[in-house]
């Protein structure tokens, strides 16, 4: 079974397009989080969600908007899409509940975007 | 607010050389820290976690770590590398209370047979 599952897994795309990408996790996780991945590996968390509510939204283009349906799934979507928006977009999620609260992360398999 | 530091960006070792990476983090309180690793093509799992206790914490596939407060350090070690490793391995720390892990900015390993 998958526990944390993106789709789609690549993505190639035209500037000035709009895409989603979309996660779920099936490991009973209150928290997700989108976290993007560039070129040179650095990971940099985007945004994450708490039982369907925004708790971090870091420096991110408006154009970058998440949606999360229920605790299980955290969309991403992005609007208008640039050149600078390619790179490898990884769903994650956690407990936070205090006794389950470890700041452990369970990663998707990650879903590479390519904006021509 | 915390940081992560990973001092090698690169390495190239041969099968059977040691390895040690280094990670230095910046927080104020306790911290939760973990390795990562993510082979090539695949998503980040993780390799071992320090919570608590002894500080010498064992992973997967014959790695440790061990985390020494006063240096604010969580270095990464394997007495013999194999061709499999090939990787990039990821620091992360975790103030107890946060919710966001901050991630070091990696550190690719390769490894020859």
């Amino acid at each position: 079974d998958t526990a944390v599952s993106q789709t789609p897994k690549y993505l190639v795309t035209q500037m000035g397009n709009d895409k989603s990408i979309k996660c779920e996790q099936n490991l009973g996780h209150d928290t997700m989080y989108w976290y993007k991945q560039d070129s040179k590996k650095f990971l940099k968390i985007m945004f994450s969600y708490n039982n369907k509510e925004l708790i971090i939204n870091e420096t991110v283009p408006n154009r970058f908007s998440p949606k999360s349906p229920d605790k299980a799934h955290l969309n991403l979507h992005i609007n208008s899409l640039e050149l600078g928006d390619s790179a490898v977009y990884f769903c994650a999620s956690s407990h936070t509940r205090l006794a389950l609260n470890t700041g452990e992360l369970f990663f998707g398999e990650g879903s590479r975007l390519t904006v021509l | 607010a915390q940081s992560v530091s990973q001092h090698n960006h690169h390495v190239i070792l041969s099968e059977a050389a040691s390895l040690e990476l280094g990670c230095n983090y910046s927080y104020g309180g306790t911290v939760n820290l973990f390795w990562y690793v993510q082979y090539p093509g695949q998503h980040l799992q993780l390799l071992l976690k320090y919570f608590s206790g002894d500080p010498l914490v064992k992973g997967i596939k014959g790695f440790e770590a061990e985390f020494i407060k006063s240096k604010f350090s969580f270095n990464l070690r394997k007495p013999s590398v194999q061709w499999s490793d090939t990787a990039e391995y990821f620091c992360a720390v975790n103030g107890v209370g946060s919710y966001i892990p901050t991630f070091g900015r990696g550190t690719s390993l390769i490894v020859h047979p």
